[in-house]
């Protein structure tokens, strides 16, 4: 079983539609949760980080982690074209020098 | 805003040749990273640096790779022989403390070997 599962997509949504993207993970160590956004070509830009359980909002973007499930959740509201880009999940389980464990990505087009 | 660079944006070598992919994290950054992305796949951990000696290691890491921070700037990763299975791309990071900061990436360095 692989430590961190990802829908790769693409996901094709019209453009003010709500993004929604998830992750499992195999691995009950990991404690920090983060997504990332990963245009062609180019590194990865966080966007959310939750350490644990709960929701944490920030603008469009909604982070979720279900830790009982292992199950964690982005979305993204009023989606614009900008939005177009790959979005990948990163956990890790120690707090100092911590390594992340990428999920494989899901490609997302928002179509005007 | 300050932001992790990196030198070559792309770097093409020859299997066999020795190659040095240069970073800049930010200046007052104290954990350090390389990570490295073949085309189509997830992005993997490499190495983690701190206080100038490696904190952990992935198996990928094996002893053709070395990293060094020469000065109080750069950070490099070497690949002393590289391989076709060495061509990706190739992240820096780093943050500002390991415990909940956020790392911060590099635009990376495509690496092509042929």
């Amino acid at each position: 079983q692989k430590e961190v599962e990802q829908d790769p997509g693409p996901l094709s949504v019209p453009e003010g539609a709500i993004v929604s993207l998830n992750c499992t993970y195999s691995n009950s160590a990991f404690q920090y949760f983060m997504w990332y956004r990963q245009y062609s070509r180019k590194g990865p830009e966080l966007l959310m980080y939750t350490y644990s359980s709960g929701n944490k909002e920030d603008g469009r973007f909604t982070a979720q982690v279900d830790k009982s499930s292992k199950y964690i959740s982005l979305f993204i509201r009023d989606s614009q074209p900008s939005d177009s880009a790959t979005y990948l999940c990163a956990m890790s389980a120690q707090a100092a020098g911590n390594k992340l464990t990428f999920g494989g990505g899901t490609r997302v087009l928002v179509k005007p | 805003e300050p932001e992790v660079t990196q030198t070559p944006s792309h770097q093409v070598t020859q299997m066999g040749q020795e190659v040095i992919l240069r970073c800049v994290p930010i200046s007052n950054h104290l954990y350090f990273y390389w990570y490295r992305q073949i085309l189509g796949q997830k992005v993997e951990f490499l190495v983690s640096f701190y206080n100038n000696e490696i904190s952990e290691k992935s198996e990928i890491f094996d002893d053709q790779f070395s990293v060094e921070r020469p000065d109080g700037s750069n950070f490099t990763l070497k690949i002393r022989s590289t391989k076709l299975e060495d061509s990706a791309m190739y992240f820096c990071a780093s943050t500002r403390q390991g415990a909940v900061d956020e790392q911060f990436f590099g635009p990376g360095t495509r690496l092509t070997v042929l």
